[in-house]
């Protein structure tokens, strides 16, 4: 079945610092694929998504391009601030006539000042 | 404003009672989830709903029900069944999916419920 892979254990990480969280998936067919953030005790909010391979999604200094030939969707941000801290969730949809989201377990990213 | 309303947000049950957690909607949003968080994990779908009066179990629906009477609600009942309930619950929902496309799916604030 589908499924979303991301690097184990949270990230620390100083500020101004260039931020990477690794994201690989395994689908069939043409999944759509996105970046949910979400901040202590709260829901998630989406951060960028893609829908066809090549597509790049960007918001708030935060990009990610889906690359189908390493079934991957990294996320990066070139300087982070100490608000950037919170926990980033990849998600792949499933298609085929349903919204169903696959989920990531989750980075923790931590943004020291 | 338009959004998602989960209450309340902190929930604490005894151990063997029922319980239901409310999710609202005012998007006009047709289709509606639940989602279990545990810590470490990624989210986990409980239930889903693609339209008025139907709805289809997710990846771990034992020990759950849900309704769907109205286009707006979709509320989660955790009964006495299901073995670890304590977690944080986030509800989901977004426009009606049409071939081709892939809507974005958009979250409410979420419920802790605890069980003691």
């Amino acid at each position: 079945g589908n499924s979303v892979t991301q690097m184990e254990g949270p990230v620390t990480l100083s500020e101004e610092a260039f931020l990477t969280i690794n994201c690989t998936y395994t689908a069939t067919g043409y999944p759509s694929l996105f970046w949910y953030v979400q901040y202590p005790g709260e829901g998630l909010q989406l951060l960028l998504k893609a829908t066809k391979a090549d597509d790049k999604g960007s918001n708030k200094g935060f990009e990610a391009t889906y690359r189908k030939e390493t079934t991957s969707f990294h996320l990066e941000k070139g300087s982070v601030q100490v608000s950037d801290s919170a926990v980033y969730f990849c998600a792949l949809s499933e298609g085929f006539g349903n919204n169903r989201l696959a989920f990531g377990k989750g980075n923790q990213v931590v943004v020291i000042p | 404003d338009g959004g998602i309303t989960q209450s309340p947000k902190y929930l604490f049950r005894k151990e063997g009672q029922n319980v239901t957690l409310s999710c609202e909607q005012n998007l006009n949003h047709d289709a509606m989830y639940w989602y279990r968080q545990d810590p470490g994990q990624g989210l986990r779908l409980i239930y889903y709903s693609q339209i008025v009066n139907d709805f289809q179990k997710g990846d771990i629906a034992e020990g759950y029900s849900v309704s769907r009477e109205k286009k707006e609600s979709f509320p989660l009942t955790v009964t006495s069944a299901q073995k670890n309930p304590t977690a944080f619950y986030l509800c989901a929902s977004s426009p009606k999916h049409t071939a081709g496309s892939t809507d974005t799916q958009y979250f409410g604030p979420g419920t802790r419920l605890t069980v003691l």
